[in-house]
């Protein structure tokens, strides 16, 4: 089972600052998808096939990484992205999730 | 508008069974295959088990296999999770979701507490 670390657990940010959100892989990995899940609510959809965004995604967030390493940007972090973030897998079965990471608004 | 709609959840004792229901709205059920992600208290996501657009085929984490079963009914686009031999650890929120690569939608979940 290819096991994802993201890092970090939690982080917090002034609005307008820079978020780089980190997952790594035990294992290579060919894509990565991002979620995102506020309190409360169902996870979101964010990034698809590593740098994609999703529709409706605002174009603050980004995604990057290839080989055992991938990141979530988001470039101006505004009160909304509040939330816990999860990286994602399945080049490999079974399907896995990282352990998330919290992101809160300073 | 895609709508996800769980229900089936509650209190079940260690042992006992429950099934959960998926009623789809606002898009072609029968195209798309199906997952159940669950997520346990203040815990991370977990994917438990996807089936085929037509049913077909299914997949399960080994924790679920031969306790779980996924199932689905086109004609009435609702997707069903029978769960047997519940365990404690299984207490969790249960999303339905659409599963290509990605889920792209979610229902809003319904939690499962196994407990005496």
């Amino acid at each position: 089972e290819i096991v994802l670390t993201q890092s970090p657990t939690t982080t917090a940010a002034s609005p307008g600052e820079k978020v780089t959100i980190t997952c790594l892989a035990s294992s290579s990995v060919s894509n990565m998808y991002w979620y995102q899940q506020k309190s409360g609510a169902s996870p979101k959809l964010l990034i698809y096939s590593t740098s994609s965004l999703a529709s409706g995604v605002p174009d603050r967030f980004s995604g990057s990484g290839s080989g055992t390493s991938y990141s979530l940007t988001i470039n101006t972090m505004e009160a909304e992205d509040a939330a816990t973030y999860y990286c994602q897998q399945w080049s490999s079965n079974p399907l896995t999730f990282g352990s998330g990471t919290k992101l809160e608004i300073k | 508008e895609v709508q996800l709609v769980e229900s089936g959840g509650g209190l079940v004792q260690p042992g006992r069974s429950l099934k959960l229901s998926c009623a789809a709205s606002g898009f072609t059920f029968s195209d798309y295959n199906m997952a159940w992600v669950r997520q346990a208290p203040k815990k991370g996501l977990e994917w438990v088990a996807t089936i085929i657009y037509d049913g077909s085929r299914t997949y399960y984490r080994d924790s679920v296999k031969g306790r779980f079963t996924i199932s689905r009914d086109n004609a009435k686009s609702t997707l069903y999770l029978q769960m047997d031999s519940l365990r404690s650890e299984d207490t969790a929120t249960y999303y339905c979701a659409t599963h290509s690569a990605t889920f792209d939608y979610w229902g809003q979940g319904v939690m499962v507490t196994v407990s005496s």
